[in-house]
């Protein structure tokens, strides 16, 4: 397996535009997370899903960022209108139930 | 809420040396512990995996202790190398409420050639 997938890995965009992240977990996982990444909080986790479905999102900071997973192989996180303190690597990950988490490359967000 | 700690936050060292970092997390109901490496600008890389029910799990120079009762892991690095310079992340998974990852902030781990 390629591991978890990410795209892209690199997005800078104005402030008030849709950003639109993207992730393919491993073939088989049942449990996708979302995280972002600053200096100054360090990882958080966003929401995540259990069989395509969003479990807990209640660290999604505003109703500007959401997340759907369409099916078990795919999942979006979308922010819009996008502000300059959303800027962060956000990261995906994906694992069986309280089994190993692997991790995305990351998609580093600038909002200028 | 669960709360796991990383000290220190940066730690230099010369080559060759062993190094111990340390985790600590608040709450002992944990299903497992997790230890990371993370590149500057990368993604985080799986090191090892310590399920509550285990004291230790090594993997060629990395070896990682659990103490579940007192809230403690240690990540034990033998014979340091450059290559090893990187930021240590540990996580646990908590048995209750969600299913996600608590992370500790990290030690930035210099190894000084």
């Amino acid at each position: 397996d390629a591991g978890v997938i990410q795209s892209p890995r690199h997005e800078v965009t104005e402030m008030g535009q849709e950003v639109t992240l993207r992730c393919k977990p491993i073939s088989g996982h049942d449990y996708l997370f979302w995280y972002r990444q600053t200096m100054m909080r360090g990882l958080e986790l966003l929401i995540y899903f259990n069989n395509n479905v969003p479990i807990d999102d209640s660290g999604m900071p505003e109703d500007r960022f959401s997340a759907k997973m369409p099916n078990a192989s795919f999942s979006t996180l979308k922010i819009q209108p996008s502000e300059p303190r959303d800027s962060a690597v956000y990261f995906c990950a994906s694992s069986l139930k309280n089994t190993e988490a692997f991790f995305g490359q990351g998609t580093r967000l600038t909002v200028v | 809420k669960q709360e796991v700690t990383q000290i220190p936050a940066a730690l230099s060292v010369p080559e060759g040396e062993n190094l111990v970092l340390n985790c600590s997390f608040t709450d002992s109901a944990i299903y497992n512990l997790q230890w990371f490496r993370q590149d500057p600008g990368k993604g985080l890389t799986s090191l090892l995996l310590i399920q509550s029910s285990q004291r230790e799990q090594t993997s060629g120079r990395l070896n990682a202790s659990l103490d579940k009762s007192s809230g403690r892991s240690t990540l034990y690095i033998a014979a340091s190398q450059p290559g090893d310079s990187a930021t240590y992340l540990c996580a646990v998974h908590q048995q209750t409420g969600a299913n996600n990852l608590f992370f500790g902030t990290g030690t930035r781990l210099t190894v000084i050639p």
